[in-house]
């Protein structure tokens, strides 16, 4: 069973403008999440996290916005850039300790 | 810092036969996580360990073990090979508490 779904496997974004990735998630439990970057044949790397006890988190160009009663994250990254083009997976945990469920991952093309 | 590195990076085993993977964490880091990934699958939870113990265990079968050693490096052992157990095979380590997770490149595992 998915407790974290990514529903948009891709998106296509002009040079410039905003992306914005989602997240849906079921469990009303988990009180972490992380978003990644996932270039072909390289490990996940760490973009953003954010704690259940907020509802936004930026970092530079990226933001991460979580709406708990709707139970979705979305992830905004403004302006978008040729090299963000990436795979991105949300992933979100519960409890002790770092076992993580992950997205399946949106493909995420920045069109110079 | 040196990151997490995974050894070997790419391996070719035949069904029945067993393999062990390594993992080697950030220096300072006690948590080793490890996740599968198959293509339409994304992550999937292995187990977590943490000052040699196994804290979190997702839901794979019992061919699946693996252990930490008291340097915090681990590795991940899988018995009587399956063809479905051709994967890239990622781990993550984190200081131990509830953050942000760091991922090696990964060991592509080809079962035939």
């Amino acid at each position: 069973d998915q407790q974290v779904k990514q529903n948009s496997p891709s998106l296509s974004v002009q040079e410039g403008r905003i992306s914005i990735l989602n997240c849906d998630y079921t469990n009303s439990m988990f009180d972490y999440f992380l978003w990644y970057k996932k270039y072909p044949a390289e490990g996940p790397t760490f973009l953003i996290s954010i704690s259940s006890i907020k509802d936004k988190n930026e970092d530079g160009r990226f933001t991460v916005f979580l709406n708990k009663s709707a139970k979705h994250l979305s992830l905004h990254i403004v302006p978008s850039q040729p090299g963000d083009s990436a795979v991105y997976f949300c992933a979100a945990s519960v409890g002790t300790g770092n076992q993580f469920y992950f997205g399946t991952g949106t493909s995420l093309t920045v069109i110079p | 810092k040196a990151g997490v590195t995974q050894t070997p990076r790419y391996l070719i085993k035949t069904r029945g036969q067993q393999v062990t993977l390594s993992c080697s964490p950030i220096s300072g880091h006690r948590s080793v996580s490890w996740y599968q990934q198959t293509p339409g699958q994304g992550l999937q939870f292995l187990f977590e360990y943490f000052s040699e113990t196994q804290r979190n265990k997702g839901n794979f079968p019992g061919r699946f073990s693996g252990r930490q050693f008291s340097n915090s490096r681990s590795e991940m052992n899988v018995s009587t090979l399956e063809l479905g157990d051709s994967a890239l095979y990622l781990c993550a380590s984190s200081q131990g508490g509830k953050e942000t997770q760091y991922f090696g490149p990964g060991t592509r595992l080809l079962v035939l």
